[in-house]
């Protein structure tokens, strides 16, 4: 069975910083690409970032770029999220996602339950 | 980038057939995928690349797409597919995945 389980979510202050984990278990982690998907409190999914099987491959988007990073560890099946220069925006619940393939944001076929990150002074 | 257009909400008896849009996404896109998302749970795929159902989804959900716009079909609705709604798609241009703002199913 699938199984995808964020952690890290906190609430942190403006401007700081937060590191989330998901750990997997289930499949072949190193096979697949990885993903973080947010959810604003009552609104859509919005894509974040991507990283490739390898690790080689991330992608992110224009909102996170350069304050973000996503990483993993194959040999412990722990997907990263490190952020800075976090937001008010920021805020959400942030979903670990597992893509169908090698290559990141393509399909997402199994999803971990969330982690709340809160960005309030 | 682009952006995906859902109907914010549909409404539907029990019995009846649903059907939700999405479109706005480039001609060459390669396929569309829809996740259903019930309060406080994660979304899950229901309809992949177009019209492709994963093992332990309903018959009942069914995908189609025509020219630039994308349609999931909820046949015979029953009170447990009241969800949100997610379409789905990859970006080549940009390497990124693009979400609709998505779209509540209200089961009269």
């Amino acid at each position: 069975e699938v199984k995808l389980v964020e952690s890290g979510g906190d609430l942190v202050q403006p401007g700081g910083s937060l590191r989330l984990s998901c750990a997997a278990s289930g499949f072949g982690f190193s096979d697949y690409a990885m993903n973080w998907v947010r959810q604003a409190p009552g609104k859509g999914l919005e894509w974040v970032c991507g990283l490739s099987n390898s690790g080689g491959s991330t992608h992110y988007a224009d909102s996170v770029r350069g304050r973000f990073t996503i990483s993993r560890d194959n040999s412990k099946n722990t997907l990263y999220l490190q952020m800075s220069s976090l937001r008010a925006e920021d805020t959400a619940l942030y979903f670990c996602a597992k893509d169908e393939g090698g290559i990141a944001a393509r399909m997402f076929d199994y999803w971990g339950q969330g982690a709340l990150v809160t960005v309030s002074s | 980038s682009f952006v995906l257009t859902q109907p914010p909400s549909v409404s539907v008896a029990p019995g009846k057939t649903a059907s939700i849009t999405c479109g706005g996404y480039a001609a060459g896109t390669k396929g569309v995928h829809w996740y259903q998302q019930k309060p406080g749970q994660a979304p899950v795929v229901v309809i992949f690349y177009d019209s492709d159902r994963p093992s332990g989804i309903p018959e009942r959900f069914s995908g189609s797409r025509s020219g630039n716009t994308a349609t999931l079909t909820i046949s015979r609705v029953e009170p447990g597919d009241e969800a949100d709604y997610h379409c789905q798609v990859w970006d080549s241009s940009s390497d990124h995945a693009v979400f609709g703002g998505g779209t509540k199913l209200t089961v009269l």
